[in-house]
């Protein structure tokens, strides 16, 4: 609907796995984002990525791992997670333009995937 | 500290009633204000998105409105239907960056017939 895809939509994990999430955005965007959703928290943004190179990483644990391989494509890999890490993860993208002198950088959300940690 | 606040954090009202959801921001400098609906389970897809000197905007039934000087911002919605139950967050830009958004809680809003 948005232009940006998320698999898996809901993922059961266990402390010890390892799994990863994937994103993709059809919308030409230069940048793309991983965000995290708990419950009755604002999204706290986790990683950023423009043209492919990290220009965040907002003090994320390690075993949170992101590998971006093209603009249009961005993963989240994850290895032994806490129960604390269940939320909803979002992927977002958007393009870093300026049109006079204003900077607009709208992002597109996909659906998100639903992490639960046992 | 850059914050967003939105009130009230939850709302029911009847189907077809008028509602207005509340954000006050301290975020500095200021680039543009956005609201977010986020359906249950969903990524949020943007209503809205006002710049200082955009004063209202509407989308169908939303009508945002901002004021820069106050730091505030209101989202109408009018004529309340089912499908408007969701949560609405506001988001605010700063002009410090091309991704930095700071973002609201949310209000969670449902519509009951």
């Amino acid at each position: 609907e948005t232009g940006v895809t998320q698999t898996p939509r809901h993922l059961v994990m266990g402390m010890t796995n390892k799994k990863s999430l994937k994103c993709e955005q059809h919308l030409g965007h230069n940048a793309m984002y991983w965000y995290k959703q708990s419950a009755k928290k604002p999204l706290e943004l986790m990683f950023v990525y423009n043209f492919k190179e990290q220009t965040e990483n907002n003090s994320v644990p390690s075993r949170f791992s992101p590998e971006c391989p093209n603009s249009s494509h961005l993963f989240l890999h994850l290895h032994t997670l806490q129960p604390e890490d269940s939320a909803l993860y979002l992927c977002a993208s958007s393009s870093t333009h300026r049109v006079g002198t204003t900077a607009y950088n709208e992002q597109f959300f996909g659906p998100g995937t639903r992490l639960t940690v046992l | 500290k850059n914050q967003v606040e939105q009130s009230p954090q939850s709302l029911i009202i009847l189907e077809g009633k008028n509602c207005t959801l509340q954000c006050n921001y301290t975020v500095s400098p200021f680039s543009n204000l956005r609201w977010y609906k986020q359906d249950t389970g969903r990524g949020p897809v943007s209503l809205t998105i006002m710049t200082f000197s955009e004063n209202t905007k509407s989308n169908g039934r939303y009508t945002a409105t901002l004021d820069a000087d106050t730091k505030q911002s209101s989202l109408h919605i009018t004529a309340s239907q089912l499908s408007d139950s969701a949560s609405y967050i506001c988001v605010v830009s700063g002009g410090w960056g091309f991704q930095k958004l700071v973002f609201g809680t949310g209000t969670r809003f449902l519509v009951s017939p």
